[in-house]
């Protein structure tokens, strides 16, 4: 079964706009970890933003805000203020248990393209 | 920040011959590090966490005497793709757990292709 979804494959962006990116989970376990990850055209993975499954707040990281609904089983990516390197693969992860030996699945991904 | 490399970055292989792959933390031990495969315009799917001083232990479908795995020290993991094929052509993502942090940090990859 599918543990991490992405609805969206591709998006379009206006420069300086701000984007949101779905994702939802599915877990019993009640501690879990909710990453975002940028794969730009390289191929390397670069961490945005974490979330923890007892955090009470939603995570900021700069541009990045994670929006996590726990009850909905969502956290979605908030990027504000669009930059155009900001066009890249979206990975949405989720980590089972709270330890980094835990493996991350990962979801489909979301193509982002920002338009000048 | 933490870095993890990874060599080759590039390589181009014959099919039947083994390809092997390197995957390092430069500045942390670490005793996990999970290898990854992603097909173009597909997601990364977990292979095989790798443990220093312990068979690694592979994910469903994933034939480990075809991927062998060795996690000789606490900053060295090796994939080999043996008698690799064209269907093995795929982009190769290591990350490792720095255990001082709990954290994971991803490598660059490493493109295989096969002919």
């Amino acid at each position: 079964a599918q543990k991490i979804t992405q609805t969206q494959p591709g998006m379009f962006v206006q420069e300086k706009e701000a984007v949101t990116l779905d994702c939802t989970y599915d877990t019993s376990d009640q501690s879990y970890g909710l990453f975002w990850y940028k794969q730009p055209s390289s191929g390397e993975m670069i961490f945005l933003i974490y979330q923890g499954s007892y955090d009470e707040q939603n995570a900021t990281e700069g541009r990045y805000s994670l929006n996590f609904q726990k009850a909905r089983k969502s956290a979605n990516l908030v990027i504000s203020a669009s930059q155009l390197g900001d066009s890249a693969m979206y990975f949405c992860a989720m980590r089972e248990g709270l330890t980094a030996g835990n493996k991350l699945t990962f979801g489909g991904g979301t193509r982002v393209l920002v338009k000048p | 920040g933490a870095v993890v490399s990874q060599h080759p970055s590039w390589v181009i292989c014959k099919s039947g011959t083994s390809v092997k792959i390197e995957c390092r933390s430069l500045d942390f031990q670490a005793t996990t590090m999970f290898w990854y495969r992603q097909f173009p315009k597909q997601s990364l799917m977990l292979m095989a966490t790798s443990n220093e001083g312990s068979k690694a232990t592979y994910e469903q479908g994933v034939e480990k005497d075809k991927f062998l795995i060795n996690h000789a020290s606490l900053t060295l993991s090796t994939l080999t793709v043996t008698s690799a094929h064209p269907e093995d052509s795929s982009f190769y993502i290591c990350s490792a757990r720095d255990s001082n942090k709990e954290t994971q940090y991803f490598g660059p990859g490493t493109r295989l292709l096969v002919l």
